[in-house]
């Protein structure tokens, strides 16, 4: 059974611009979950998407948002990166019973 | 006070020895715990999860929850060289989505 898959594996911004990160689940999974790991900083909850809707959020600024589509994958949006937000941003999915699966990450360095 | 505390080591054993590993957590409402297993440079990986005060054990690992003292451990038998990793203990509270992380403790198995 494959595993959650996330694209691209690493990526380079600058300051200012805006990326795209994007997560399939596991089969039959349909919920969703985004996380954050700063250098320093540990794992941090980014949001939650269920059946195609946020269904909670972390704390963070507004300019991170996302989406879930029917296919139950779903994309992670960063707007006016900072140099704050590089990070290895982590999916993971899990189906009824909230044991979470990650992704490999998306590494994002931000100049 | 941090909402899940783990003390971040390096917690170092012979291999072959039993590794024991700790975890505090400061909200009484949260429902399932969970430990990852992260090494260097990867992504977590989901080896234990427990809901219900007591043991659970898989293989070489057992996890016990003591929900009352708001504790709940890791205990890696016949400890291999292979388990060097980071180990992240995880709380989740009742349909919130959001994995609470500690920031981890280092294990280091000594051939």
């Amino acid at each position: 059974e494959a595993g959650v898959t996330q694209s691209p594996t690493h990526l380079i911004k600058t300051r200012g611009q805006q990326v795209t990160l994007r997560c399939s689940p596991i089969s039959g999974h349909t919920s969703v979950y985004w996380y954050q790991q700063a250098l320093g900083l540990g794992l941090q909850f980014l949001l939650w998407y269920d059946e195609g809707e946020e269904r909670n959020r972390g704390n963070f600024p507004p300019r991170f948002s996302g989406r879930q589509f029917p296919n139950y994958s779903s994309e992670l949006n960063v707007n006016a990166l900072e140099l704050e937000d590089s990070a290895l941003y982590l999916c993971a999915s899990s189906g009824w019973n909230n044991e979470q699966f990650f992704g490999p990450g998306t590494r994002l360095t931000v100049l | 006070q941090k909402e899940v505390e783990q003390n971040s080591g390096p917690l170092s054993v012979p291999e072959g020895a039993i590794a024991s590993l700790n975890c505090t957590y400061s909200d009484r409402g949260s429902q399932s715990f969970f430990w990852y297993r992260q090494y260097s440079g990867k992504s977590p990986e989901l080896i234990m999860f427990i809901y219900s005060n007591g043991d659970k054990e898989d293989g070489r690992f057992t996890a016990q929850l003591n929900k009352a003292s708001q504790y709940v451990s890791l205990l890696i038998r016949d400890s291999q060289p292979s388990d060097s990793a980071t180990y992240l203990c995880a709380v989740m509270g009742s349909n919130t989505g959001k994995l609470i992380f500690g920031q981890g403790t280092t294990l280091q198995v000594k051939p």
